[in-house]
């Protein structure tokens, strides 16, 4: 089974900077990872799949990059609505699987 | 607009069991998988199972395996998740969720969520 570990648990940032969050897959994946954001009583939204392609709606300011083992979350000038939990999930065809990894919430500094 | 609208919250007895609903619109049903996830309080997701509307084929998660049943009904574009011998680690948030794609893809959009309690 494909692991995902998500780094690090809890992310403080101040509101205008950016932050970074990671996703490490326990073997290679290529690009089949997407990341979703979580609001407080709210189902799971998707921002990115395919590791870098942006969801219809998602703003530029949320970008996704690598590939493997080793992904990223970036968000830039952070603003008041994208402090919430984030997620990684990996979708593998051979064999059919889908794992989450355990979440980053992110928090106002 | 694409809308998955999940049925109500459900309080059941431990060993009962438990159907939800999840009513697909704006698209067409049998296009695309169905996945089901799973949230119990405070916690992460995780994935129990998913459908193919088109043929019925099922794939369900180890842990679910033996206790969860994915079915549908193609004519009113509904997707059923029963989950079975409950227990009170089965109180949790049970989302469906829209592949992309037959096999395996990302999960969009998303139902609203369904709380089940599990309680003696």
């Amino acid at each position: 089974e494909i692991m995902m570990t998500q780094s690090p648990a809890t992310l403080s940032v101040s509101p205008g900077e950016t932050a970074t969050l990671s996703c490490r897959a326990s073997q290679s994946i290529t690009n089949n990872l997407a990341w979703y954001q979580q609001q407080p009583g709210q189902a799971p939204r998707l921002l990115i799949y395919e590791a870098s392609t942006r969801a219809t709606g998602i703003p530029a300011r949320f970008s996704g990059g690598g590939s493997g083992t080793e992904f990223t979350l970036t968000i830039s000038s952070l603003q008041s609505e994208d402090f919430a939990v984030y997620y990684c999930q990996q979708y593998s065809n051979w064999p059919e699987t889908y794992t989450f990894g355990q979440g980053t919430k992110l928090e106002i500094k | 607009q694409v809308q998955l609208v999940q049925s109500g919250a459900e309080v059941k007895k431990p060993g009962a069991s438990v159907k939800v609903s999840c009513k697909a619109s704006g698209y067409s049903f049998s296009a695309y998988y169905m996945h089901w996830v799973r949230q119990a309080p405070g916690q992460g997701l995780e994935w129990m199972g998913r459908i193919n509307p088109y043929s019925g084929a099922t794939k369900y998660a180890q842990n679910f395996q033996d206790r969860v049943t994915l079915t549908r009904d193609t004519s009113i574009s509904t997707a059923y998740m029963e989950l079975s011998s409950l227990t009170s680690d089965d109180t949790a948030f049970y989302y469906c969720a829209s592949g992309n794609d037959f096999g395996p893809t990302w999960l969009a959009p998303w139902g609203q969520g369904t709380l089940v309690t599990v309680s003696s």
